[in-house]
């Protein structure tokens, strides 16, 4: 099982929207809605952010949005904030229980 | 609080052997399904094994199939990662996370819940 594709950096002045894309294939995230998104910090834990493609658990921040077409997701922070730099990872099901995560994001706030 | 705290990781040669341990309290464990998710130094996330709520259930990503085996206490609201003939490709942080609702089964809607993690170094 092949990791997702990421953008390996995104960066963006604060205030301004920023996508980054997650492309798999039809065996994972074309297949099932199981997307999520988590962020994390240098030295941290990853957190969840987006889970079920576009849903957001409680707590986090309504400016990050996902959403899912084809084979590719795509986690949207919009209103940059300098606390939004950190890694970001996608990941989908890929059937049979297992999962698979993207390569990850780095986004940078100017 | 919600929580979940690792431990056991060290340096260990390859070859050799190590287990891991996830602590879990605030929650009904046993009603949830529970992941241990890896990171090598300066690489990103890789999903290695879930275990169903009720342990009926547990697979494996295919680098470590044979090698570590997955398992839970719901008595002790303890989650284990029994690795077994380590190579230097396994070292990595090692965090143990929490399917976001409970009583799953098939696909996780994500991991809501992580410890902080526990380093586990193999080399010669």
């Amino acid at each position: 099982q092949s990791a997702l594709a990421q953008p390996a950096s995104v960066s963006g002045s604060p205030g301004q929207s920023i996508t980054m894309s997650c492309t798999g294939t039809s065996s994972d995230i074309g297949s099932y809605d199981l997307v999520s998104w988590y962020q994390q910090h240098p030295g941290k834990a990853p957190k969840l952010m987006i889970y079920e493609a576009s849903k957001r658990p409680s707590g986090v921040s309504d400016r990050f949005s996902g959403s899912k077409s084809g084979n590719t997701a795509s986690l949207t922070i919009s209103g940059l904030q300098a606390e939004d730099e950190a890694d970001y990872y996608c990941c989908s099901y890929a059937g049979s229980s297992t999962y698979v995560f993207g390569t990850g994001t780095k986004v940078t706030v100017l | 609080q919600v929580q979940l705290v690792e431990s056991g990781g060290g340096v260990v040669q390859p070859g050799r052997s190590l287990r891991l341990s996830c602590v879990a309290s605030g929650f009904s464990f046993n009603n949830y399904g529970m992941h241990w998710v890896r990171q090598a130094p300066g690489k990103g996330l890789e999903w290695v094994a879930v275990i169903f709520y009720d342990g009926s259930k547990k697979y494996y990503v295919d680098s470590v199939k044979g090698r570590f085996t997955i398992s839970r206490d719901n008595s002790k609201n303890t989650l284990y990662l029994q690795m077994n003939s380590l190579r230097v490709e396994d070292t990595a942080m090692y965090y143990c996370a929490r399917d976001l609702s409970p009583l799953i089964v098939g696909g996780t809607d994500g991991m809501g819940v992580w410890g902080q993690g526990t380093t586990v170094t193999v080399s010669s």
